[in-house]
C-alpha cells in the first residue's frame, strides 16, 4: 500500500529539548516536504526537498532542521523546541514537484505540544 | 496581500444543494491550480485540479479558473453530509504550492 508514515502521532514535548518527527515513503517520490498547519494560518511550508542531499528552505524554516540522505526518509528536527512550534505537522510526497501537477500524498500528521 | 485567500466560513447549504466555494491568487504567474479536502483530523487530500480557463467536471464536482480575474472555485452538486469538511484551495507557480486557509463546509440534512 502506497503511502506516508510519519511519527510520533502525538507528542507532547518540553521547552528546549531536541526532538526528531521522522517520515518515510514508500512510493519512491524524489519530492519530499514538511509543511504546518496552524487555525487560521492554513498549511505553510517548513522546508521540501526535490531528491536525495537537495533540500531547501520553505516558507517558515525558522527553528527546523531537515535532511534527505536517502530517498524514502525526510526527518524534521526540531533541535531547541519553542512553545510557538505547538501545531500539526503534516510530511507529504510526490513523485514530481506537486506545483507541476503531480499529485502530493500526505501522511496523517504529527500533533506536537511544546510546554 | 495574501497568496491564496478563501473564506474561511461555515458555509452551510442544505442536502442536494450545489456547494460553491471561492478562492483568489495574488501572483498571476500562477500556473496550476487544486482543490483539497481535509476532514477534522485527518491529512489533505486532492480532490481536482485545473490548469487553464474555463470547467473541469469530475463526478460532483466542477473547478473553475478565470486567469484574469485570477480566481478560482469549487462547485459540489448534490451536497451529501460526507461533503462536509474543509476545502483547501492551492496555487503552483515559482517552484512552490501554496496553500489557502480553507474553508469549512457543512452539509445539513
Amino acid at each position: 500500500e502506497a503511502q506516508v508514515t510519519q511519527n510520533p502521532r502525538y507528542l507532547i514535548t518540553v521547552t528546549g529539548k531536541k526532538l526528531t518527527v521522522t517520515c518515510s515513503q514508500n512510493m519512491n517520490h524524489e519530492y519530499m516536504s514538511w509543511y504546518r498547519q496552524d487555525p487560521g494560518l492554513g498549511l505553510r511550508q517548513i522546508y521540501y526537498s526535490m531528491n536525495v542531499e537537495v533540500t531547501d528552505k520553505g516558507d517558515v524554516p525558522e527553528g527546523y532542521k531537515v535532511s534527505r540522505k536517502e530517498k524514502r526518509n525526510f526527518p524534521l528536527i526540531l533541535e531547541s523546541p519553542s512553545p510557538n512550534q505547538t501545531s500539526l505537522y503534516f510530511c507529504a510526497s510526490s513523485y514530481g514537484p506537486p506545483w507541476s501537477g503531480n499529485t502530493i500524498y500526505f501522511g496523517e500528521g504529527s500533533w506536537l505540544t511544546v510546554v | 496581500q495574501k497568496e491564496v485567500e478563501q473564506n474561511s466560513g461555515p458555509l452551510s447549504v442544505p442536502e442536494g444543494a450545489i456547494a460553491s466555494l471561492n478562492c483568489t491568487y495574488s501572483d498571476r504567474g500562477s500556473q496550476s491550480f487544486f482543490w483539497y479536502r481535509q476532514y477534522s483530523g485527518k491529512s489533505p487530500e486532492l480532490i481536482m485540479s485545473i490548469y487553464s480557463n474555463g470547467d473541469k467536471e469530475d463526478g460532483r464536482f466542477t473547478a473553475q479558473l478565470n486567469k484574469a480575474s485570477q480566481y478560482v472555485s469549487l462547485l459540489i452538486r448534490d451536497s451529501q453530509p460526507s461533503d462536509s469538511a474543509t476545502y483547501l484551495c492551492a496555487r503552483g507557480g515559482g517552484n512552490k504550492l501554496t496553500f489557502g486557509t480553507g474553508t469549512q463546509l457543512k452539509v445539513e440534512l
